[in-house]
């Protein structure tokens, strides 16, 4: 079946450090991939998406490539700071699903970051 | 433009009682989304609905659980008998076309506490 793995989380870093979170899918047919973000006690926003292999995703300094040869979209943020702590979801819907646009989650990776 | 809307944001309830959440998606929006959130886990699909219509209701509890989303007003998700299992966050999301390469625009969650 369709599903999402993410690297487990917290993840805990200093303000500028380097960001990256992995993520990797296993979908029938060609999925479009997403990620959202989620502040606490708010709902979910998109962060960014790629809808074909080697796209790039980007938004607010985060970027994610879907890598259709090793099934991942890894996120990835030269500099974080401290208003970029929060929970992050990797996420896809796929054709196969009907296409009908559900999303599949990822169980989430929560960043704290300190000043 | 407004975003999605739901209410109420938070919503207590003993054992045994019904639950009614709502939601009403982003303007142009007729393709509307459901999502359970358990403590410390990721989303989970519930429904999906077009006005007047279940298109997927694949990952709906079989039981005590209804949706629906009327040719006017809001989309509801309801929960018959309510147990202390059913307390989570619930997120509508909605789209424009409802198509698997389509963002999803979230709500920002109704919180139930089941007592």
């Amino acid at each position: 079946g369709n599903s999402v793995t993410q690297m487990e989380g917290p993840v805990t870093l200093s303000e500028e450090a380097f960001l990256t979170i992995n993520c990797t899918y296993t979908a029938t047919g060609y999925p479009s991939l997403f990620w959202y973000v989620q502040y606490p006690g708010e709902g979910l926003q998109l962060l960014l998406k790629a809808t074909k292999a080697d796209d790039k995703g980007s938004n607010k300094g985060f970027e994610a490539t879907y890598r259709k040869e090793t099934t991942s979209f890894h996120l990835e943020k030269g500099s974080v700071q401290v208003s970029d702590s929060a929970v992050y979801f990797c996420a896809l819907t796929t054709l196969g699903s009907g296409n009908t646009g559900k999303l599949i989650f990822g169980q989430g990776t929560t960043l704290q970051v300190k000043p | 433009n407004a975003g999605v809307m739901q209410n109420p944001r938070h919503l207590v309830r003993r054992r045994g009682q019904e639950a009614r959440l709502r939601c009403s998606p982003m303007k142009g929006h007729s393709h509307v989304y459901w999502y359970r959130q358990l403590p410390e886990e990721g989303l989970k699909f519930m429904v999906y609905l077009q006005k007047e219509n279940i298109i997927d209701e694949s990952g709906m509890p079989k039981e005590r659980f209804s949706a629906e989303f009327p040719k006017e007003g809001p989309s509801i998700l309801r929960i018959q008998q309510v147990v202390r299992g059913d307390s989570a966050a619930y997120f509508c999301a909605s789209s424009p076309g409802g198509t698997y390469q389509e963002t999803q625009y979230f709500g920002p969650g109704t919180r139930l506490l089941v007592l």
